[in-house]
């Protein structure tokens, strides 16, 4: 148990459906990541939020939009994705930047 | 761009061996360090992080990293690895100021035989 929770755990969708991922963390932490990780690839990050603010956004298509409505929630909302985009999508938070981060178990995604 | 490299991606050991896993990174400014394991079906755990002072950082389970600032290195290692070791390691570096944000190596898989 890392204190941020991501649900759902598992999600299968079709390539014109709409969902959305959400992560929560009651730690106090300020910054709050996703990341995206596919089989022999690096974790690659997604978003960055910090105090409810997006300040990076790592290039991702526009199919993928984030949304922190407050400190403790960040929401991951998917719309007409791609079988590429299959993967695990994990959630993060960080007391404070460049001290490191905490992740939650991840949402495994399924495209088909 | 801050990147990071992992030189071994698939590690087999029999129990009691000797770990060693390299990790280089390339930024010229000052940086905060990670190791992170992944244990089979869990979650991205801390082992240890490097900030500042003693270049030799000891973490969880048996696990210490080194920093050496002019290799630009951070290696993990650990004397006598057990079945439970058994898991993908990742080497991360952030930068101290702005977003904070994570790089992370291509992560290695440490196999280790009963």
């Amino acid at each position: 148990e890392t204190g941020v929770t991501q649900t759902p755990r598992h999600l299968v969708m079709g390539m014109t459906n709409k969902k959305s991922l959400k992560c929560e963390q009651h730690l106090g932490h300020n910054a709050m990541y996703w990341y995206k990780q596919s089989a022999k690839k690096p974790l690659e990050l997604m978003f960055v939020y910090s105090l409810e603010e997006r300040v990076e956004n790592n290039s991702v298509p526009s199919r993928f939009s984030p949304e922190c409505p407050n400190s403790s929630h960040l929401f991951l909302h998917l719309h007409t994705l791609q079988p590429e985009d299959s993967a695990l999508y994990l959630c993060a938070s960080s007391p404070s930047p460049g001290r490191g981060a905490f992740f939650g178990q991840g949402t495994r995604l399924t495209v088909v | 761009a801050q990147s990071v490299s992992q030189h071994n991606h698939h590690v087999i050991l029999s129990e009691a061996a000797s770990l060693e896993l390299g990790c280089n990174y390339s930024y010229g400014g000052t940086v905060n360090l990670f190791w992170y394991v992944q244990y089979p079906g869990q979650h991205l755990q801390l082992l240890l992080k490097y900030f500042s002072g003693d270049p030799l950082v000891k973490g969880i389970k048996g696990f210490e990293a080194e920093f050496i600032k002019s290799k630009f290195s951070f290696n993990l290692r650990k004397p006598s690895v057990q079945w439970s070791d058994t898991a993908e390691y990742f080497c991360a570096v952030t930068s101290s100021g702005n977003t904070g944000k994570l790089i992370f190596g291509q992560g290695t898989t440490l196999q280790v035989k009963p």
